[in-house]
C-alpha cells in the first residue's frame, strides 16, 4: 500500500517569495512516481510536476521545483516568486504502476 | 493541447436515481480512471480501466458502479441508485501508459460535480 502525508493544512507567503510545500510517502514498490497537482478554488486537478524514483537529479518545471530525498522519502515542492495566481490548492501523490494514491493537501494563500 | 473533458460540468439528482457520468480522454491515451473528491477532502480512487476491461477498483467502487467505453472516444461512469453519500466532484483521468516514469502521468478533467439530494 502507499500513503502520502501532507502536514501543513494551510500556508501563507506572500507575493514574489518562495514557498515549500511539504510531502512524504510510504511505499513499498521499487520504483514509483510522485506528482504534484494544483486545484484553485474552480475545482480542476492541474498536473504541475514530476518526480521518478530513479531519476537522480530533482525535477524542475518554470517556478516550480521538487526537493526530493528519497532516503527521508520525501518530495517537497518549492514555489519560487509565488504570484497571486498560485493561491490554491496543492496535493502530491504517489504512482505505482496503476493508481494515484493523494495526499490530503495544502492549501496555499498568496497575498500581495 | 489535448485535454481530457467531461460533462456534465454540474448534476443534481434525486436520492435512488441513476446517473451517467461522461468523459471523453485524450485521443491517444489508453488507461482511463475516475476519482472521487467529497468537498474538503482529498481525491480517491474508485476504479481504472484498460483494454475493455476492469484493471483495479476501490473498496469505493461497489455494485452500484459501473463503467464503459461504449465507442473509441467516451468512457462513462454510472451510478445505478445514488444515495446522499455519493455527493463529491467525480474526476476521469487517463495517461498514456501504465508504467512510472514521466509520460505516464495522469491527466484530469474538470470533473462533474454530483449533488444528490
Amino acid at each position: 500500500a502507499q500513503k502520502i502525508t501532507q502536514t501543513q493544512p494551510g500556508m501563507f507567503v506572500q507575493e514574489k517569495e518562495a514557498v515549500t510545500l511539504d510531502c512524504t510517502y510510504d511505499t513499498s514498490d521499487q520504483s514509483y512516481g510522485l506528482f504534484w497537482y494544483k486545484q484553485p478554488s474552480s475545482g480542476e486537478m492541474i498536473f504541475l510536476i514530476y518526480q521518478g524514483s530513479y531519476d537522480e537529479q530533482n525535477a524542475t518545471e518554470g517556478r516550480y521545483s521538487l526537493n526530493f530525498q528519497k532516503a527521508r522519502k520525501s518530495a517537497n515542492l518549492v514555489i519560487s516568486a509565488s504570484q497571486l495566481g498560485d493561491s490554491a490548492m496543492y496535493f502530491c501523490a504517489i504512482s505505482g504502476y496503476s493508481t494515484l494514491t493523494f495526499g490530503k493537501g495544502t492549501m496555499l494563500l498568496v497575498s500581495p | 493541447e489535448p485535454e481530457v473533458t467531461q460533462t456534465p460540468s454540474h448534476q443534481v439528482t434525486q436520492m435512488g436515481q441513476e446517473v451517467i457520468l461522461r468523459c471523453v480522454p485524450i485521443s491517444n491515451h489508453l488507461y482511463f480512471y475516475w476519482y472521487r473528491q467529497i468537498l474538503g477532502q482529498k481525491v480517491e480512487f474508485l476504479v481504472s480501466f484498460y483494454n475493455n476491461e476492469i484493471s483495479e477498483k476501490s473498496e469505493i467502487f461497489d455494485d452500484q458502479f459501473s463503467v464503459e467505453r461504449p465507442d473509441g472516444s467516451n468512457f462513462t461512469l454510472k451510478i445505478r441508485s445514488t444515495k446522499l453519500e455519493d455527493s463529491a466532484m467525480y474526476f476521469c483521468a487517463s495517461r498514456t501508459s501504465g508504467g512510472v516514469t514521466s509520460t505516464d502521468t495522469q491527466y484530469f478533467g474538470p470533473g462533474t460535480r454530483l449533488t444528490v439530494l
